[in-house]
């Protein structure tokens, strides 16, 4: 089945740690997303490409960075992890030129001690 | 901006009764689209129904129903006779149609707690 995948699903490291998060999808789709969710908040939007040449900070970017390898794949980076990073982070996907829906992937747990 | 502002956090029901959830969207686009997703105790997300602003018509799919009305900006949602399976939060979404669309604003959720 086409799907969208996240490595790891859980993490826990320390202030000021590097921390890599990985999305990869097979649903063929030019668009990728990462969002973080905390309590109340709802999803709040990371980063966004729109393909390999094109991205573009969200709401949050402060303190984060990206990179689109592919187009299958977006990597979501902490340079310097702080506790306040803490959350649950989704990586999205969806196809230009349709109605929008966003294909989620299940979501990795980052837990900044 | 895009405003998506989902008043209640928690609601508890016992199953076989009618929850009603509320969504009130503020967007300076006149073309739009509404998400509703729902979030399992295991965590992912799940996509349920997706309004487009041009169709006000009202839809139902089983025991969801979703009441679209442009004039108050308000998308909701509403579980006919619940089931403890629907205990999830669910997520109100908004994007734009068009060169800026697909970047979805979410609301904070509302939990859902049915009781058996």
């Amino acid at each position: 089945d086409a799907d969208v995948t996240q490595t790891p699903r859980n993490r826990i490291t320390k202030t000021g740690k590097r921390i890599m998060l990985e999305c990869s999808q097979t649903k063929g789709h030019d668009r990728m997303y990462w969002y973080r969710q905390d309590p109340g908040l709802g999803l709040r939007l990371i980063y966004y490409s729109f393909d390999v040449k094109d991205i573009n900070k969200g709401e949050i970017s402060d303190g984060y960075s990206v990179s689109r390898q592919a187009q299958a794949k977006f990597s979501l980076s902490l340079e310097s992890a702080i506790p306040n990073q803490t959350a649950l982070y989704f990586c999205a996907t969806s196809r230009s030129g349709t109605s929008g829906e966003q294909f989620f992937g299940p979501g990795t747990r980052l837990t900044v001690l | 901006a895009q405003k998506v502002t989902q008043a209640q956090t928690e609601i508890s029901v016992v199953e076989k009764e009618d929850v009603t959830l509320d969504c009130v969207y503020e967007t300076r686009d006149t073309t739009y689209y509404l998400f509703w997703y729902k979030q399992p105790p295991s965590g992912e997300l799940v996509f349920l129904i997706r309004r487009n602003s041009f169709d006000e018509q009202n839809e139902i799919s089983g025991r969801y129903s979703w009441n679209f009305q442009k004039s108050t900006s308000s998308f909701n949602f509403t579980i006919t006779a619940s089931q403890v399976v629907d205990s999830a939060v669910y997520f109100c979404a908004l994007s734009a149609i068009g060169a800026a669309g697909n970047k979805l604003t979410f609301g904070g959720g509302t939990r859902v707690l049915v009781k058996p």
